[in-house]
């Protein structure tokens, strides 16, 4: 079974430009986390999904970032525009669920470099 | 408010020599605890977890953790390191219904030869 698949993986763009990372979960999992890890950091949660409505965003920076998973399966991470310091690993995870919300499994992440 | 601190950012050891990963947690009520492993470039992979049943939960690749309830500690071991461990492991926390996690800030695991 296929995990949970990130594109693209490395990405490099100047500032002001726009981005977006795309992630498709584990068939059946239907709660999906978008994560910010930057260099030497745990991951901080930017955003929660479950099926396609965001139940958590209050980390999520609004006036740049955006999110999306229409049809509750794949989602989308929107930036626009890119600033320096967002130069980051984007991790995406999913999840069956249960009381604590079960094992997360994670994506490779999409690492973002802003010039 | 859940709260999860990993007391060592790096720790080194020799391979062959015992692992110790220290966290400890904070939390107003009782928690589900997790330990994951990320290698370079990889994404982070579930080693054990902890949700109110035996306080030893033992996890893949040889690893096990202790829940120590009058410690606040959940400290991850291994008998003996093998260079295949050197990653970032993060001890990470879950309470409430609300599926929030909370991940500590890392430590890095150097296995020397």
């Amino acid at each position: 079974e296929a995990g949970v698949v990130q594109s693209p993986r490395y990405k490099i763009i100047e500032k002001k430009q726009p981005v977006a990372f795309w992630c498709n979960p584990i068939s059946g999992h239907n709660t999906l986390y978008w994560y910010l890890q930057n260099l030497g950091q745990g991951p901080e949660l930017l955003i929660r999904y479950e099926n396609e409505e965001a139940v958590d965003d209050s980390q999520l920076p609004k006036d740049r970032f955006s999110a999306e998973r229409l049809k509750g399966v794949d989602s989308t991470l929107k930036i626009q525009p890119a600033e320096l310091g967002d130069s980051a690993v984007y991790l995406c995870a999913s999840s069956s669920g249960g009381r604590f919300g079960g094992e997360l499994f994670f994506g490779e992440g999409s690492r973002l470099t802003v010039l | 408010a859940q709260s999860v601190t990993q007391l060592d950012s790096h720790v080194s050891v020799s391979e062959g020599t015992p692992v110790l990963l220290r966290c400890n947690y904070s939390s107003s009520y009782s928690p589900s605890l997790f330990w994951y492993v990320q290698h370079p470039n990889k994404g982070l992979q579930l080693l054990l977890k902890y949700t109110s049943a035996a306080t030893l939960v033992k996890g893949i690749n040889g690893f096990e953790a202790e829940f120590k309830k009058s410690e606040t500690s959940f400290h991850l071991t291994k008998p003996s390191a093998h260079m295949s461990d050197a990653a970032e492991y993060f001890c990470v926390g879950s309470s409430g219904s609300a599926r929030q996690l909370t991940f500590g800030s890392g430590t890095q695991l150097t296995v020397l030869p």
